[in-house]
């Protein structure tokens, strides 16, 4: 029962690197997400997928990049990293019209 | 657009008292209410969902909530808390018509004293 499997779980950037958080479901779901994950301001949407071949921005897109490679797999690239974005990042998938989301268990990013 | 107040950042309660964590949405239209639970370092786990029916829902590891439209509320509630039940909780709203993207409130964190 592997669901929602996020690679690295761990990650330190220096300003400026760039760097791409894989992830990928075994559930068949059509959509899929990633957050971001700040104290105090819950999760904030960043980008969605919500079938294979469309993506759209979320809440705070500014600085991140997405693809989604098939049905399986929606990759988040970061291309110049800068301290705003240290955050948990979660990626989330849903079977399309069912509302509940499913979660990884998340990276943590930390740049300095 | 919708949103989402938790207004307790942090609660303490004593193993074995009941507990309620409050939510407030804002949306237009009918929403989908979700309760999620956060372990430390952990993803969300889905604890109840509202999606229409009956406004009292039940959820996993007894835990309920009531939809009050009136109110624009979905507060958790739980009769006698475990301190297996230390975590971050989490509110969100979704819609039908917004492909299924949730907006989540802020958290509460809920300490359980022994």
């Amino acid at each position: 029962n592997a669901g929602v499997t996020q690679t690295p779980k761990f990650q330190v950037l220096k300003t400026g690197q760039s760097m791409t958080l894989q992830c990928a479901q075994d559930m068949n779901h059509n959509s899929m997400y990633w957050y971001r994950q700040d104290p105090g301001m819950g999760l904030r949407l960043i980008y969605y997928s919500a079938s294979e071949g469309t993506t759209d921005k979320g809440e705070v897109p500014n600085g991140y990049n997405v693809s989604r490679l098939n049905k399986r797999e929606f990759s988040l690239r970061l291309e110049s990293a800068a301290p705003s974005q240290t955050s948990v990042y979660f990626c989330a998938s849903s079977a399309q019209g069912a509302g509940e989301l499913f979660f990884g268990e998340g990276s943590r990013l930390t740049v300095l | 657009a919708q949103s989402v107040t938790q207004p307790d950042i942090h609660i303490t309660v004593s193993e074995g008292a009941s507990l309620e964590l409050r939510c407030n949405y804002s949306y237009g239209a009918t929403p989908y209410l979700f309760w999620y639970v956060q372990s430390p370092g952990q993803g969300l786990q889905l604890l109840l969902k509202y999606f229409s029916g009956d406004t009292l829902v039940q959820g996993i590891k007894g835990f309920e909530a009531e939809f009050k439209r009136s109110q624009s509320s979905f507060n958790l509630r739980k009769p006698s808390v475990h301190w297996s039940d230390a975590a971050e909780y989490f509110c969100a709203v979704g819609a039908w018509n917004a492909g299924n993207m949730l907006t989540f409130g802020g958290g509460t964190r809920l300490m359980v004293k022994p």
